[in-house]
């Protein structure tokens, strides 16, 4: 059974960088789209980006010019960061495995506030 | 980008009723689309895929429908662990998109 676990700073200061990493344990990162989702506090979904096992990326638009998503093959880790955050910014992150035309079955890590504030 | 639109916004309901909770894509998605359940402090769990697809382990209650831009989730009786907040979401283009999200509560 695949599982996702985010790891990182709960509080980030306004114009900082926020990183956060994802393990991936139960299967190799080297295989699929992994991505990152954000939830503010109390509102909807956000989808911010994914990597391929290959290094490939896709970002929202929304955030494209803040967001940078990588990988580490021999950690078996995805990582996120985000730029000169705000506290629009303060959300829950989650990894995940997302469902796609190829892939049927979604893996979500439990996910992590991160707030930003200073 | 591909909006979604989900209605109602919320709905009250009691045990054994039969909920249906629709999903609009402003463009053609085929069956890309996705239902997922989320309960307070817990991360989304699919339910569904390929618009009608039961995700393995879900409950046979749970049915989708839909293709193109006019989905449907529907719960046929629902239980005291439904009470939940339900989103769907496409995965036909990038950026993928959720909706808004639809709260069951108890009525």
């Amino acid at each position: 059974q695949v599982q996702l676990q985010e790891s990182g700073p709960g509080l980030v200061k306004p114009s900082e960088t926020l990183s956060l990493s994802c393990t991936v344990s139960g299967g190799s990162i080297s295989s699929n789209y992994w991505s990152w989702i954000r939830q503010p506090p109390g509102k909807g979904l956000e989808w911010i980006g994914y990597i391929y096992y290959s290094g490939g990326t896709n970002y929202n638009p929304s955030l494209k010019s803040r967001v940078t998503i990588s990988l580490d093959t021999s950690r078996n880790q995805f990582s996120l960061k985000l730029s000169s955050v705000t506290a629009a910014d303060t959300a829950v992150y989650y990894c995940a495995r997302l469902i796609t035309g190829t892939t049927a079955r979604d893996y979500w890590g439990q996910g992590t506030l991160v707030t930003v504030s200073s | 980008d591909i909006q979604m639109t989900q209605s109602p916004s919320s709905l009250s309901a009691s045990v054994g009723d039969r909920v249906t909770i629709t999903c609009r894509a402003s463009q053609g998605i085929s069956n890309y689309l996705a239902w997922f359940q989320q309960k307070p402090g817990k991360a989304p769990k699919s339910l569904i895929y390929a618009a009608s697809r039961l995700q393995s382990g879900v409950p046979s209650k749970f049915s989708g429908s839909g293709s193109g831009t006019d989905f449907t989730l529907t719960i046929s009786s629902l239980q005291p662990e439904d009470f939940a907040t339900y989103y769907c979401q496409q995965y036909n283009s990038y950026p993928f998109t959720f909706g808004p999200g639809t709260k069951v509560d108890i009525k």
